[in-house]
């Protein structure tokens, strides 16, 4: 059982958007502006795209976005790109119980 | 370029041992701490163990308290996660990943990460 609840999977058409909710409580995602987003294709290992909830590390398209509200976080993908297809997961600090991670969610480009 | 390279994966009989290294460049190691992080097929990430810059705080997932033990070596720039008493349930693939330090961001985020080992505790 993941901490954190993903959707398994979403999908969308090339130029569309598509957001992956990410559902913690108040003792992590509600807690702290603290929420990570990883890209993973597969067979290799996850890449940061989104930290601290909005900020996004260099040479990360500016097409992906983070947002939360409340105990819930988002990953907004605009403008879906092919090469997007691949699992996303988030992760929040979670205080004493340290980083705790959601269970992944398959987008997939129609 | 920051690289980690790990090694050390493979089969092992339930109750076994083994150890997975983790070789890093491209940056001061001596000034971050690392972690492990691991993923069973087909399921999420899970945090299973970290160690500061100095191994001065080291801490485990309740899951594998007492059998897994993570190291450093600064001066090779090396981590290491020796693993005793595996079971079917620590099949996964294992990953090191470095946390930064604060600074203009937080530090709870990994923002490298190596290529992973895949453990596999079967008879």
């Amino acid at each position: 059982q993941s901490a954190l609840t993903q959707p398994r999977s979403v999908s969308g058409s090339p130029g569309q958007s598509v957001t992956i909710s990410c559902t913690g409580t108040s003792s992590d995602i509600g807690g702290y502006n603290y929420v990570s987003w990883y890209q993973q294709h597969p067979g290799k290992a996850p890449k940061l795209i989104i930290y601290d909830v909005t900020q996004r590390p260099s040479g990360v398209p500016d097409r992906f976005s983070g947002s939360k509200s409340g105990n819930t976080a988002s990953l907004t993908i605009s403008g879906l790109q092919a090469e997007d297809e691949a699992d996303y997961s988030c992760s929040s600090f979670a205080g004493t119980f340290g980083l705790v991670f959601g269970g992944g969610t398959k987008v997939t480009v129609l | 370029e920051v690289q980690l390279v790990q090694s050390g994966g493979g089969l092992v009989k339930p109750g076994g041992s083994l150890r997975l290294s983790c070789a890093a460049s491209g940056f001061t190691f001596s000034s971050y701490s690392l972690h492990w992080v691991r993923q069973a097929p087909g399921k999420g990430l899970e945090w299973v163990s970290s160690i500061s810059y100095n191994s001065g705080h080291i801490y485990y997932a309740d899951s594998v308290q007492g059998r897994l033990t993570i190291s450093r070596d600064n001066a090779k720039n090396s981590l290491f996660l020796q693993m005793n008493s595996l079971r079917a349930e620590d099949t996964a693939v294992y990953y090191c990943a470095r946390q930064p330090p604060w600074g203009s961001a937080s530090p709870y985020f990994f923002d490298n990460w190596g290529q992973g080992a895949l453990v596999t505790v079967s008879s």
